[in-house]
């Protein structure tokens, strides 16, 4: 259980371009989705949290307008990187939390998305 | 300010042989410390959640602690694929956020 599910797994745009990820819960719904950045041999930055039918928070430092969440259903969060630049390039990880039960807050991960901006 | 530092950097063992990672952190009421063991070019894979001072949770060959400063992840008699990152997070009362360590990367070598 708790499976999420990311697509693509990698991309390689130009740079102007605009990249949409997908981020999937599968055997759950989801409330709160969270997009993470990771660098090489870094851990990972809380981008923004997304919250169902509602607008997402953002971290301080994180361009609400470059970096555009949707999160339209229980199983389903989209971000945008809108006009993409080299400096864009990185590992994106979203994860997402089941409802929570008692004490339970964990979040589970998605595989990643590798993103290349030429 | 939340924080999570985990040591060593890197860690590495040869087959069978046991140790620890640590998990260190300063939070404002900890709701709970996560681990996760993170492949290269992959998400994180929940390992454990512990909530408590004193608890312990076990799965194959790790087993969680915590202390109200820390937390250690064991690993008994590893195997090569046991290689990984592993990484300690923790939540804290005042929010959703998650706050993550660097990591420590475990090579196991036959």
């Amino acid at each position: 259980g708790a499976v999420v599910s990311q697509h693509p797994s990698w991309v390689i745009c130009k740079s102007g371009t605009s990249v949409k990820i997908e981020c999937r819960s599968l055997d759950f719904q989801a409330t709160t989705m969270f997009w993470y950045r990771q660098f090489p041999k870094q851990s990972l930055m809380l981008m923004a949290t997304s919250n169902e039918g509602s607008k997402a928070t953002y971290e301080q430092g994180v361009e609400k307008d470059k970096f555009l969440i949707n999160h339209a259903s229980l199983t389903l969060s989209t971000l945008t990187v809108t006009s993409a630049h080299p400096e864009d390039s990185s590992f994106y990880i979203c994860s997402a939390r089941p409802p929570v039960a008692g004490a339970t807050d964990t979040q589970y991960f998605g595989p990643g998305t590798r993103l290349t901006v030429l | 300010e939340d924080q999570v530092t985990q040591s060593p950097e890197a860690l590495r063992l040869q087959e069978g042989e046991s140790s620890s990672l640590n998990c260190s952190y300063t939070v404002s009421g900890l709701r709970g410390l996560f681990w996760y063991r993170q492949d290269p070019g992959k998400g994180p894979e929940f390992l454990f959640t512990l909530y408590s001072a004193g608890e312990e949770k076990e799965k194959e060959r790790l087993k969680a602690t915590l202390t109200k400063k820390e937390s250690f992840l064991h690993i008994t008699a590893p195997k090569p694929e046991d290689s990984a990152t592993y990484l300690c997070a923790v939540q804290g009362y005042t929010g959703n956020q998650f706050y993550f360590g660097t990591g420590t990367s475990l090579t196991v070598i036959p």
